[in-house]
């Protein structure tokens, strides 16, 4: 099982701003996905990246996988009070096909402040 | 619209008593997932299933035990709980059908042992 550290830990900014959380491994990936759970409630998978350099987005969100494939970022533009929450990325893992767990990071809160 | 289920959000028990913790999954889900989650860990995998009656440890098993009778539910046993369980316990399901499985997570319990 690999370590997945994710940075910053804590952030705290104003509406509108911008901003980009990180996930770093010191293993490759063979994919990863990205968590958003807010206050309350379980987490929701938001995207699953799978090869290296690829970029996805959704909505104001853009989620990048390093080339390499041992990192990836997320980045939020014009951040709105509805983006507050704790963002966890996970790396799937396991040797049956269909049965992957996840090791999640110990993720970023993010408090949108309006 | 798919459903994970968890029998309480709060629950609060005295050291020495046995605990259950019990989830429904409503979307024929083969893989079932016991987490719990602290400040600063993170999601940490306690037990998983991927079968009806059959279950796996995870990274944290000492202390628990599961239970799968039937395809749709999962429940978490807490033989003899002590203060060092206090935490919020998430369930999750995945299809198992699939790469890049999503897993689906119910809203949690946070349990306090006294």
């Amino acid at each position: 099982t690999q370590l997945l550290e994710q940075s910053p830990q804590f952030l705290s900014i104003q509406e509108g701003e911008n901003l980009t959380v990180y996930c770093n491994s010191s293993s490759v990936f063979s994919s990863l996905q990205w968590y958003r759970q807010e206050p309350g409630e379980g987490p929701v998978l938001l995207v699953t990246v799978v090869t290296g350099g690829e970029v996805k987005k959704l909505k104001r969100l853009t989620f990048q996988f390093g080339d390499a494939r041992k990192d990836s970022s997320l980045h939020i533009t014009a951040a709105q009070p509805g983006d507050t929450g704790l963002y966890l990325c996970a790396d799937p893992w396991g040797s049956n096909f269909g049965n992957e767990k996840l090791t999640f990071g110990t993720g970023t809160r993010l408090t949108i402040i309006p | 619209d798919v459903k994970v289920t968890q029998s309480s959000r709060y629950l609060v028990k005295r050291t020495g008593e046995k605990v259950f913790l019990e989830c429904v999954q409503d979307m024929d889900h083969e893989n079932m997932f016991w987490y719990r989650q602290d400040p600063g860990l993170g999601l940490r995998l306690i037990y998983f299933s991927y079968d009806v009656k059959m279950k796996e440890k995870g990274d944290i098993p000492e202390g628990y035990s599961v239970s799968r009778e039937k395809k749709e539910r999962f429940s978490l046993i807490l033989e003899s709980a002590s203060t060092n369980q206090t935490s919020m316990y998430l369930c999750a399901s995945s299809p198992g059908t699939s790469d890049y499985n999503e897993q689906f997570f119910g809203p949690g319990t946070r349990l306090t042992v006294l």
